[in-house]
């Protein structure tokens, strides 16, 4: 069965210092991978996602994530967080060839400290 | 430009009623979704339609049910509303199936429902 792990419920971070927001997946196939956001009462925003091609995705807002195939993981990366990163954050996959749903992950709340 | 927008923003009402929530994308996309999403932040996919045919269906409730009357449109309608229907419900579209899996969401603002 398809389903993704975010193993951190809250992530707590310096302004100016780099974070990573962990996800792990487990799909069979090839996966297509994706990073929302979503800000304090708003929908969600697409990030990044990573279909084929080079490992490393960059996205919006300065985010990249590797995609990393032996350890099953698509962690999401910035060099030097903002005090506006702080949101929720959600993995999610879908099997190359399943083109129904996607898989969530339950999110991550990043907290960037001023 | 609003690209995914939800009527209404916010929703209280009594236990048993009936209500509906609204949903339009601007977009051209193919494909819409309905979410609910609980206290938690938990996201939970509840039906998905691909040019006005339901490709998703999760397991809910039948007092929920979802109308396509044409691509850009997807509503929600619930019937005999209980306490643990509250919830934010977002929609979101995306160019799905025909495009490609690989097309990202974009969600609407999500509309509040609080059941009293």
């Amino acid at each position: 069965a398809q389903s993704v792990a975010q193993p951190e419920d809250q992530v707590n971070v310096a302004e100016g210092n780099p974070l990573t927001v962990k996800c792990t997946y487990s799909v069979s196939g090839n996966p297509y991978l994706f990073w929302y956001v979503q800000y304090p009462n708003r929908g969600l925003q697409f990030l990044l996602k990573y279909i084929t091609g080079d490992n490393l995705v960059k996205g919006s807002y300065g985010f990249e994530a590797e995609f990393n195939k032996s350890q099953t993981s698509f962690h999401l990366k910035k060099p030097s967080a903002l005090v506006s990163d702080s949101a929720l954050y959600f993995c999610a996959v879908i099997r190359a060839g399943n083109n129904r749903k996607l898989i969530w992950g339950l999110g991550t709340s990043l907290a960037v400290n001023p | 430009d609003t690209a995914v927008s939800q009527t209404p923003k916010y929703l209280v009402t009594q236990m048993g009623n009936d209500k509906s929530i609204k949903c339009e994308q601007n977009l051209g996309h193919d494909t819409m979704y309905w979410y609910k999403q609980d206290s938690k932040k938990f996201l939970k996919i509840m039906f998905s339609y691909n040019n006005k045919e339901l490709i998703i269906n999760e397991t809910v409730p039948n007092r929920f049910s979802p109308k396509s009357p044409d691509k850009a449109h997807l509503n929600l309608h619930i019937n005999s509303l209980e306490l643990g229907d509250s919830a934010v419900y977002f929609c979101a579209s995306s160019q799905g199936l025909a495009g490609g899996p690989w097309n990202e969401q974009f969600f609407g603002p999500g509309t509040r429902l609080t059941v009293l």
